[in-house]
């Protein structure tokens, strides 16, 4: 069976400091990757999507970055954090079964930017 | 992609047949229907999916009528664990390289 791990599962950052945060998942291969983040009480907005190893769109652009340096890990990072990057991290991968789409998501990574 | 609108929230009671209803106008032929389930400090949960007609699974019911033009996700006899953020996405899995993009989905609140 497929498993996606996240972590760290939480994090306190001062303002400006480095970011990185790490997916990965098991039990299939050559998936799609997907990073979103979520604010408190607010929906989930989609930051960044991989198809495969090196491949990055971007759907919002910010000081965020990713990085998919293996076929089943996807990196999130940022070289100076901002107070507005707080929120809750999440990875997803997409399952395709003939048309049938599903996405699985990991266990999320809630960070606090002080 | 197609756009969905969703109410932002709903209440409910234990024991109660919740239906909330999904609008997308633009949804293409070849899109599929999804709900997801999101507790809180957890990723979103995925529920049941469509394409036409109606679906059902253990966990819910998706009605969708003949134009495709909204989707109504029924849960029947909820609890208090129902409690949840519900998420209607429409989009297709012919692309590999295909979108999904969730809404701001519907708060439900299940009172005792």
């Amino acid at each position: 069976s497929q498993t996606i791990h996240q972590w760290p599962a939480t994090l306190v950052q001062p303002v400006g400091s480095p970011l990185s945060l790490e997916c990965t998942v098991e039990g299939t291969s050559n998936p799609n990757l997907y990073w979103y983040r979520q604010a408190a009480g607010r929906g989930l907005q989609l930051l960044f999507y991989s198809v495969g190893i090196g491949q990055i769109s971007s759907e919002v652009p910010q000081n965020l970055s990713a990085s998919r340096p293996q076929d089943r890990q996807f990196i999130l990072s940022s070289k100076k954090l901002l107070l507005s990057d707080s929120g809750f991290y999440l990875c997803a991968w997409r399952r395709l079964a003939g048309a049938i789409e599903t996405q699985y998501f990991g266990p999320g990574t809630r960070l606090l930017v002080l | 992609l197609a756009k969905t609108t969703q109410p932002i929230s709903m209440d409910s009671y234990e024991g109660q047949e919740v239906n909330i209803t999904c609008s997308h106008n633009n949804i293409a032929t070849n899109d599929y229907i999804t709900w997801y389930q999101q507790f809180p400090s957890q990723g979103p949960r995925f529920i049941i999916q469509g394409y036409k007609t109606k679906v059902t699974n253990e966990v819910a019911s998706l009605f969708i009528p003949a134009d495709r033009k909204s989707s109504t996700l029924s849960l029947p006899r909820v609890s208090l664990s129902d409690t949840a953020v519900y998420y209607c996405l429409v989009g297709a899995g012919y692309s590999s390289a295909s979108k999904i993009i969730f809404g701001s989905g519907t708060r439900l609140s299940i009172r005792p």
